[in-house]
């Protein structure tokens, strides 16, 4: 299965301000996607990401919240923009490795203060 | 759309004693069954899926579940535990024409010697 590499694994950022995660995977894969995990919560999916087309994204977010680029089959990354404390929570990028074998990021812990 | 139901949000269990986990979900049309673990500060790791064939599933770490198509349900189970299972365990569904994971709330596992 795929290895993927995120980064950063946890910040702590002021209010306002934007916090870009990355995901580097070990081999090409068509589709990327990003979850958030809020504290004791269970993961909801923010977006898909194809390379070379537009993320989509599922309901209650939003492209000028959380604006994603995927410049090639190996990367991806997720901005999570104009930061509050709501915004503190896990980040986990996630691929689909053969046979539904979906491999998971490590995860950015975001705290904002 | 699916959705998916996990009874025991936490459960302690004593080192070497049984444990099995809930999940119960809800679709109009077929669906692929996952269980994920996520020891602490890491991110998610396949315990076991089933896509298709026997309904009894064997995955890593001694864990397997059942899928019951009749009562709608995945109950993830093992015989006894370790310490080292003790992590929040993920119920997912997946419709099997989509791509997209659907995570339960999760069930706290706690192992106490």
């Amino acid at each position: 299965s795929a290895v993927i590499s995120q980064k950063p694994s946890r910040d702590i950022c002021q209010r306002g301000t934007s916090l870009t995660i990355q995901c580097q995977v070990d081999s090409q894969v068509t589709m990327m996607f990003w979850y958030r995990q809020q504290p004791g919560q269970s993961l909801t999916l923010i977006a898909t990401a194809n390379q070379g087309s537009e993320a989509t994204y599922e309901s209650g977010f939003v492209i000028d919240k959380f604006p994603i680029s995927r410049p090639n089959l190996t990367f991806s990354t997720l901005t999570v923009s104009n930061m509050s404390p709501e915004d503190s929570s896990i980040y986990l990028c996630s691929v689909e490795s053969e046979n539904y074998g979906y491999t998971f990021g490590s995860g950015t812990r975001l705290t904002v203060v | 759309a699916q959705s998916v139901t996990q009874l025991d949000s936490q459960v302690p269990v004593f080192e070497e004693a049984p444990v099995e986990l809930r999940c119960n979900y809800s679709s109009s049309v077929s669906v692929y069954l996952f269980w994920y673990v996520q020891y602490p500060n890491q991110g998610l790791q396949l315990l076991l899926k089933y896509l298709s064939g026997s309904t009894l599933v064997k995955g890593i770490n001694g864990f397997e579940a059942e899928f019951n198509k009749s009562q709608t349900s995945f109950h993830l189970r093992k015989p006894s535990v370790h310490i080292s299972d003790t992590a929040e365990d993920f119920c997912a569904v997946i419709l099997t024409n989509d791509y997209k994971l659907s995570f339960g709330a999760g069930t706290t596992v706690t192992v106490r010697a």
